[in-house]
């Protein structure tokens, strides 16, 4: 059964300070890992898909990357904006559920300015 | 990126009636579309798989006569909470995927959630 794990579960920043943000995966074969950005009372808003065979995926100041072997993949958001507050969360498809999306807890994101 | 609609964005209603949540791709065809519930602080749990044409397959513990789901057209899925009550309410979202679903690489787009209170 996928498990997914995210650490920290929160974190602060101040305003301008690089961003680290960690995804474990207990199954490694998966096809690909997506990324979501969740405002409070909001829905998921997809930052970058990695597909399998990627090492990194990059938009703007967001850098994803996947190392599958391990089982991890990391999100780095550059010159971090209090407007970066929000939840992100990690989601693979699981084949041994039928291909469904299984989410990792998220992490909870303040930038103070 | 493809858009997924879903209306209504909150809804209070009365304990005992029903309410209908619409979840709508806008620019892409979906066969398939997926219902989450969503409790304060935590990820998203999958209630449900929204089939186009066909009967949903819900997750263990779902009842399918509390939450019915229609999937009438290849752009529109509908989960209806029956004889709500206060335990239903919460945020529930939808998702829609595009890519090749039996594969498994597929990239998901979710709706903007609807608060449900039940009071």
């Amino acid at each position: 059964k996928q498990e997914v794990t995210q650490i920290p579960a929160a974190l602060s920043v101040p305003e301008g300070e690089n961003l680290v943000l960690n995804c474990s995966f207990t199954d490694s074969a998966i096809y690909n890992l997506q990324w979501f950005r969740q405002d409070p009372g909001k829905g998921l808003t997809s930052l970058l898909l990695i597909q399998s065979s990627q090492r990194e995926q990059t938009s703007g100041r967001l850098n994803a990357s996947l190392d599958k072997s391990s089982g991890r993949s990391t999100l780095y958001i550059a010159a971090s904006q209090p407007g970066d507050s929000a939840t992100y969360l990690c989601a693979v498809p699981s084949s041994a559920a039928g291909n469904k999306l299984t989410f990792g807890g998220g992490t909870r994101v303040l930038v103070k300015p | 990126g493809a858009v997924v609609s879903q209306h209504p964005s909150r809804v209070i209603c009365k304990s005992g009636t029903s309410v209908k949540i619409e979840c709508r791709s806008l620019d892409f065809q979906a066969t398939t579309m997926f219902w989450y519930r969503q409790f304060p602080k935590q990820s998203l749990m999958l209630m449900a798989t929204s089939n186009e044409g066909s009967k949903a397959t819900y997750e263990q513990g779902v009842e399918k006569d509390k939450f019915l789901i229609n999937h009438a057209s290849l752009t529109l899925s509908t989960l209806t909470v029956t004889s709500a009550h206060p335990e239903d309410s919460s945020f529930y979202i939808c998702s829609a995927e595009i890519g090749q679903p039996i594969s498994g690489n597929t990239e998901a787009f979710f709706g903007q959630g609807t608060r449900l209170t039940v009071v």
